[in-house]
């Protein structure tokens, strides 16, 4: 079945640093990937998507690049702030699943320090 | 623009103890509709879904159950918890058909089972 393999965290970095989240997946067929962020307490955000290969998605200044031969869409900002202290989940949907499923990786918890 | 509600916000509850959440959406029609359980520092694990009122599934077999008395409205229900209930339970929704079922998240619900 569809999977999805993300880098393990914690992720600290101090601020203005580059920041990369590994994810990889596995699809039979063509999937949607999408990038959410979770808040202490909070439920999760949409970040960004891509729906076909090489579409890159963006936000908040956060880019990434669906790339199908590579199967991967690793997250990136050039510059982090300690707003950005969160957990990223990666994810994908079958567009052939009528119950749009996502699958998400496990999370990748990111410190930021000043 | 769609609103995605959750209540309550916390709940404490005792072993043995019955359970309802509700999960209401706004702005929009024929959702489809998502629980989820996030164990403390843990992933995202899927529960229940739904595509329509009466068509619910079920990804987990345990003692929670789901229902969905109106086409915006989703209820999580347990007869007797258990403490491995204790978690943080979310809602979601995509729309019903389209090229990428992006999920939208509620606020959670905080669950502590003593």
């Amino acid at each position: 079945g569809d999977s999805v393999t993300q880098m393990e965290g914690p992720v600290t970095l101090s601020e203005e640093a580059f920041l990369t989240i590994n994810c990889t997946y596995t699809a039979t067929g063509y999937p949607s990937l999408f990038w959410y962020v979770q808040y202490p307490g909070e439920g999760l955000q949409l970040l960004l998507k891509a729906t076909k290969a090489d579409d890159k998605g963006s936000n908040k200044g956060f880019e990434a690049t669906y790339r199908k031969e590579t199967t991967s869409f690793h997250l990136e900002k050039g510059s982090v702030q300690v707003s950005d202290s969160a957990v990223y989940f990666c994810a994908l949907s079958d567009r052939t699943d009528s119950w749009g499923k996502l699958q998400f990786g496990a999370g990748t918890q990111v410190v930021v320090t000043p | 623009s769609q609103t995605i509600h959750q209540w309550p916000a916390t709940l404490v509850q005792p072993v043995g103890s019955p359970l309802s959440l509700e999960c209401t959406v706004e702005g929009t029609s024929n959702p489809n509709l998502y629980w989820y359980r996030q164990a403390a520092g843990r992933g995202l694990q899927l529960l229940f879904y739904s595509i329509g009122i009466d068509q619910i599934s079920s990804e987990v077999p345990q003692n929670l159950s789901a229902s969905r008395p109106q086409d915006r409205q989703f209820i999580l229900s347990s007869k007797k918890l258990l403490l491995s209930d204790s978690g943080f339970y979310l809602c979601a929704w995509s729309a019903h058909s389209g090229k990428s079922y992006e999920q939208y998240f509620g606020p959670g619900t905080r669950l502590t089972v003593t």
